[in-house]
């Protein structure tokens, strides 16, 4: 059964980078039927696409966030991962990893999510 | 990119139904066949319920039903139950090769 775990520091300080990387297992980043992506959530709030990979490494991202994001995959290690530079108290959210049909723009399976807050 | 429009709360009485609004434009919800409908539980992941407009996901009931009209898309609960109360959030592609979210809608089932 396909699982996504988020995995990364929970906690970076203001004007730092924020890093979390996503673990798939029961399934394959390499595969060509799928997407791998990125939403986040600030607490009490509602939810932001960041951005998506394929396995080749083509990447989408969010036009608010562009100038700040990297997402990247990494196929021997079953993983794709975020960065997120310059980060203030506004990226703090729960980030989530989530797998994205190609023939469908929607995320049908999802990570947990986890919380980064930033914060000196 | 803007969010789509969505209201931020409905309600209903168990075994009603409801309808959830999705409002967006011509460059997104309007110009491609790519919306998709999301429950969230407090605490939880959100869930795929609707995908392409009106198809489900095995294992979604088929209380939850999509449909769209113009730039507004619509999530139809029928047959509302206790454990429908959540949040739902709509989402887009866009004609900038994007995706966009909507605000979210809290349903309360009263």
């Amino acid at each position: 059964q396909l699982q996504l775990q988020e995995s990364g520091p929970g906690l970076v300080k203001p004007s730092e980078t924020l890093s979390l990387t996503c673990t798939v297992s029961g399934g394959s980043v390499s595969s060509t039927s799928y997407y791998w992506g990125w939403i986040r959530q600030p607490p009490g709030k509602g939810l932001e696409w960041i951005g998506t990979i394929y396995y080749s490494g083509s990447t989408y991202y969010n036009p608010s966030l562009k100038s700040r994001v990297t997402i990247s995959v990494d196929t021997s290690k079953n993983q794709f991962s975020l960065k997120l530079n310059s980060v203030t108290a506004a990226d703090t959210a729960v980030y989530f990893c989530a797998r994205r049909y190609s023939s469908s723009f929607s995320f049908d399976f999802w990570g947990q999510g986890t919380l980064v807050t930033v914060s000196s | 990119q803007s969010a789509l429009t969505q209201p931020a709360s409905v309600s209903g009485s168990p075994g009603q139904s409801i309808t959830i609004s999705c409002t967006g434009t011509s460059s997104n919800v309007g110009g491609f066949n790519y919306v998709s409908w999301y429950q969230q539980h407090p605490g939880r992941a959100p869930k795929l319920m609707i995908y392409n407009v009106d198809n489900r996901p095995s294992g979604v009931s088929n209380r939850f039903s999509g449909s769209k009209s113009g730039n507004t898309a619509s999530l139809t609960i029928s047959g509302l139950q206790a454990e429908d109360e959540a949040d739902f959030y709509c989402s887009s592609y866009t004609s900038s090769a994007t995706l966009v979210f909507g605000g979210g809608t809290k349903l309360t089932v009263l």
